[in-house]
């Protein structure tokens, strides 16, 4: 089976912007998380989707959002980018069937100048 | 309290030693429990997981969980240098996962 799969891979932005990342799951993946890493505060959960509905939210302001489409395939989007946004996001895909383990895509690197 | 705390290492040990990496945890209901290893620049890969007390081993590696205590433990046997990474002990909370700051393991040949 294909691995996860996210688009673009490096992005480079400007504060006040915003961005749209791409995430492909596994096939068969129903669940679709998104986790942003940094050095500072490492990898930490920002949302989750399954059946094109967010189960679950971490703590993260309102500019991060997303979606999940009819094909498991996930969006993520951050708007009025800051500095402190450049960080490694990574997407995760998982199956009903294997109590939350979850496999992680290659991620997007994000740098906002 | 950190809700997954694990020593930053770098942990070093020689090539063949065994490799000792500790996590604990401050939910007590905490259910299911993983171990990711992250070369630097790369994602996280799954190396194992762990639901039940006790021992659960893969190859060269073990995993221990002793949900009284809230210690989650991994153990690499016969340590190569291709171990050299950071090792992340994550948490499930529901359907999000919680890590840790990760441990740095370098093996030297």
């Amino acid at each position: 089976k294909a691995g996860v799969t996210q688009t673009p891979r490096y992005l480079i932005k400007t504060r006040g912007q915003q961005v749209t990342l791409s995430c492909s799951p596994i096939s068969g993946h129903r669940s679709v998380s998104w986790y942003q890493q940094t050095p500072g505060q490492g990898l930490q959960f920002l949302f989750e989707y399954f059946s094109e509905t967010q189960r679950n939210k971490g703590n993260f302001p309102g500019r991060f959002s997303g979606r999940q489409f009819s094909n498991s395939r996930s969006e993520m989007n951050v708007s009025t980018l800051e500095l402190g946004d450049s960080a490694l996001y990574l997407c995760a895909s998982s199956s009903p069937g294997q109590k939350e383990t979850q496999y992680f895509g290659p991620g997007t690197r994000l740098l906002v100048l | 309290q950190k809700e997954v705390e694990q020593n930053s290492g770098p942990l070093s040990v020689p090539e063949g030693a065994i490799a000792s990496l500790n996590c604990t945890y401050s939910d007590r209901g905490s259910q299911s429990f993983f171990w990711y290893r992250q070369y630097s620049g790369k994602s996280p890969e799954l190396i194992m997981s762990i639901y039940s007390n006790g021992d659960k081993e893969d190859g060269r590696f073990t995993a221990q969980l002793n949900k009284a205590s809230q210690y989650v433990s991994l153990l690499i046997r016969d340590s190569q240098p291709s171990d050299s990474a950071t090792y992340l002990c994550a948490v499930g909370r529901g359907t999000a996962l919680i890590f840790g700051k990760g441990t740095t393991l370098s093996v030297s040949s």
